[in-house]
């Protein structure tokens, strides 16, 4: 069946980028999103790519698909304490989204 | 912003009873979902809604379950009959028609005792 992996933890230093992976096995999937969670906050919607790309850049975020590999990537660059919160990878190819176990990114001074 | 609102944002209630949960989708919005996360585990789909009727549902979502659009801004979703595994924070979404962005509410926080 559908799966979405993340790694459980990233901590990194204000300022310097953060990279949060994601590994997925439908390759049906048509689009491929991230979604930020703070404590006690629902999920927003951060950013999501077409299968049929490979890059999306909005601001400080760049999403890279390698949609051969089934591996999405979010970089947060100048990463900042006000960054720190869950980052959840969801994939859809219905209408529902699969979402990954979610990455905790802690960001310190 | 528009945004996607919930009530209540906690719910306690005893094994058995029946409890309603609400969402107020964005006004514009057409497609609705429930989903819900088991603390320290996944967020995982429920139910999709549309045109008022269920589009697509997952195994969780048994017969005690079940979704309604009451009027025209309330979408819910009913537990006939808690259990305790139905301890979970349950979100709700809504997107519109012109593209694939699902916006979720902040989520009711259900605790079954």
């Amino acid at each position: 069946g559908e799966d979405v992996e993340q790694s459980l933890f990233l901590s990194v230093r204000e300022g310097d980028s953060s990279v949060i992976n994601c590994t997925y096995t439908d390759s049906s999937s048509t689009y491929l999103y991230w979604y930020k969670q703070e404590p006690g906050a629902g999920l927003q919607l951060l950013t999501y790519i077409f299968s049929n790309m490979d890059m999306k850049q909005d601001q400080r975020l760049t999403v890279l698909l390698n949609k051969k590999d089934k591996h999405l990537s979010l970089r947060i660059a100048d990463t900042q304490t006000g960054d720190s919160a869950i980052y959840f990878c969801a994939e859809a190819n219905t209408d529902k989204l699969i979402f990954g176990t979610g990455t905790r990114l802690q960001v310190f001074p | 912003e528009p945004e996607v609102t919930q009530t209540p944002s906690h719910q306690v209630t005893q094994m058995g009873q029946e409890v309603i949960l609400r969402c107020v989708p964005i006004s514009n919005h057409l497609y609705f979902y429930w989903y819900r996360q088991i603390l320290g585990q996944k967020v995982e789909f429920l139910v999709s809604f549309y045109n008022n009727e269920i589009s697509e549902k997952s195994e969780i979502f048994d017969d005690q379950f079940s979704v309604e659009r009451p009027d025209g801004s309330n979408f819910t979703l009913k537990i006939r009959s808690t259990k305790l595994e139905d301890s979970a924070m349950y979100f709700c979404a809504s997107r519109g028609d012109s593209n694939n962005e699902q916006f979720f509410g902040p989520g009711t926080r259900l605790t079954v005792l």
